[in-house]
């Protein structure tokens, strides 16, 4: 919910930009990675994911990049608008683990 | 239409009252899952389920226990429920943890308070 939100960073787009949300994982040996959308009051939402053997995957408007040489994920969202507004959260599994590991989060807020 | 629910979505107890939390999917997902979210730690693991019967300790297990007794449902129950386990706690499943899909669903989240 509400409160869920108030101690991550924030990233501000105006709406139509274009939107790039960053996440550093932790474990080299992940190898699978999901990212989540959270509005206020629900629960987290898939959105896409990606598997280590890629570098780049594209959905509706949305596409992951994977940079396994600095442990980075990232992901674009294209013509942001006011429905985006949302908490994302990125999630790596391990490999041969069976628990995700969900990053913190970040606010987009989307400017009118 | 696919969904995890979660009864009840607010709650207000006592300390040391026992509570249950009840989860279930009509997905006929194997995998299922709690989760409790706090400001500035994000989603943290409670207990997974891989299957009936198969339940297994997550990151914050303390204070927790959990069954699975039939497929589609995953109750949270605290038994001694104390303050730091006011939290908002969210049930998910998705179909396997198997590299075909691991595409979780959540339920809308279990908002408890402990005084």
């Amino acid at each position: 919910g509400e409160s869920v939100g108030l101690h991550l960073p924030t990233l501000s787009v105006q709406e139509g930009d274009n939107s790039i949300i960053n996440c550093a994982y932790s474990n080299s040996a992940s190898d699978y990675f999901i990212w989540y959308k959270q509005e206020s009051g629900k629960g987290p939402q898939f959105i896409i994911d990606i598997r280590s053997n890629m570098d780049k995957r594209q959905g509706q408007r949305v596409t992951v990049l994977l940079n396994k040489t600095v442990k980075h994920l990232s992901l674009q969202i294209a013509a942001t608008q006011p429905g985006d507004s949302a908490v994302y959260f990125c999630a790596e599994l391990p490999r041969g683990d069976d628990k995700i590991i969900f990053g913190k989060g970040t606010r987009l807020h989307i400017l009118p | 239409e696919a969904q995890v629910t979660q009864n009840p979505r607010y709650l207000i107890t006592v300390t040391g009252k026992k509570l249950t939390v009840t989860c279930s999917q009509n997905m006929n997902h194997e995998y299922m899952s709690w989760y409790r979210q706090d400001p500035g730690l994000g989603l943290r693991q409670i207990y997974y389920s891989m299957n009936v019967e198969v339940t297994d300790k997550g990151d914050v297990p303390e204070g927790y226990k959990v069954s699975r007794k039939e497929k589609r449902n995953f109750p949270l129950i605290l038994e001694s429920p104390s303050p730091n386990q006011t939290s908002l706690y969210f049930c998910a499943s998705s179909l396997s943890r198997g590299l075909s899909s691991y595409e979780q669903y959540f339920g809308p989240g279990t908002r408890l308070t402990v005084t």
